[in-house]
């Protein structure tokens, strides 16, 4: 069973850094390109991040671009986004997903989601 | 304003049917597959379509979907409770180089 268990938010000051990380499980992990996508509460979903399998690929929304970090450890099977310079408009759900797929950084579709983890930028 | 465009809501009585179009352009739908997400209240999302028309296992044959041009539209027929949710539909964006979603269409049974 394929499982993906998001985890790191929490309140934090606008200006700051904040981590995230995916734990994934149930399939092999270095076969598939994984992804970000967040939804602001009561808002719809919004696309964040994807990275390729062997992170040789890595692409960000214009939203976050120069502010945000993807990466992936194949070896842990876990899946992170660094935060930094946040701000309140990055309040949301974070979802990590799985590409249901492809290998490359380029989306195909998510097949399976997290239970997402809530990241508040507030003062 | 999201760059497929959804209607904010559509609703039928229990046992009839609902059609959810997703509105796009050459750059997006026109050029690539679409897929379906149902996110039912306070749950993440889940896939309900892929490649325009195909069902994940599990997914019943209640739902379909389907693409002409720069439109896709999602269909459910035998209307339930627990299909109450939000549908969005998603695909990359060429001129973007970006997933966009559409806006999300809210689904009421009656």
């Amino acid at each position: 069973e394929v499982q993906l268990v998001e985890s790191g938010g929490g309140l934090v000051q606008p200006g700051r850094s904040l981590r995230l990380s995916c734990a994934a499980s149930g399939f092999i992990f270095d076969n598939y390109a994984m992804h970000w996508v967040r939804q602001a509460p009561g808002k719809g979903l919004e696309w964040v991040s994807s990275i390729s399998w062997n992170s040789d690929t890595m692409r960000y929304a214009d939203s976050v671009k120069g502010r945000i970090t993807i990466s992936r450890d194949n070896a842990k099977n876990s899946l992170d986004l660094q935060m930094n310079s946040l701000r309140t408009e990055d309040t949301a759900f974070y979802y990590c997903a799985k590409d249901g797929g492809g290998s490359g950084a380029y989306p195909y579709f998510f097949d399976y989601w997290g239970q997402g983890t809530l990241v508040t930028v507030s003062s | 304003q999201s760059v497929l465009t959804q209607p904010p809501s559509v609703s039928a009585a229990p046992g009839q049917k609902v059609t959810i179009s997703c509105s796009g352009s050459s750059s997006n739908i026109g050029n690539d597959y679409v897929s379906w997400y149902q996110q039912l209240p306070g749950t993440a999302p889940k896939l309900l379509i892929y490649d325009n028309d195909k069902r994940p296992s599990g997914i019943p044959d209640r739902f379909s979907g389907s693409k002409s041009g720069t439109s896709a539209t999602l269909g459910i027929t035998g209307l339930q409770t627990g299909d109450e949710a939000d549908y969005y539909c998603g695909t990359w964006d060429r001129s973007l180089s970006a997933w966009v979603f559409g806006g999300g269409t809210k689904v009421t049974v009656l």
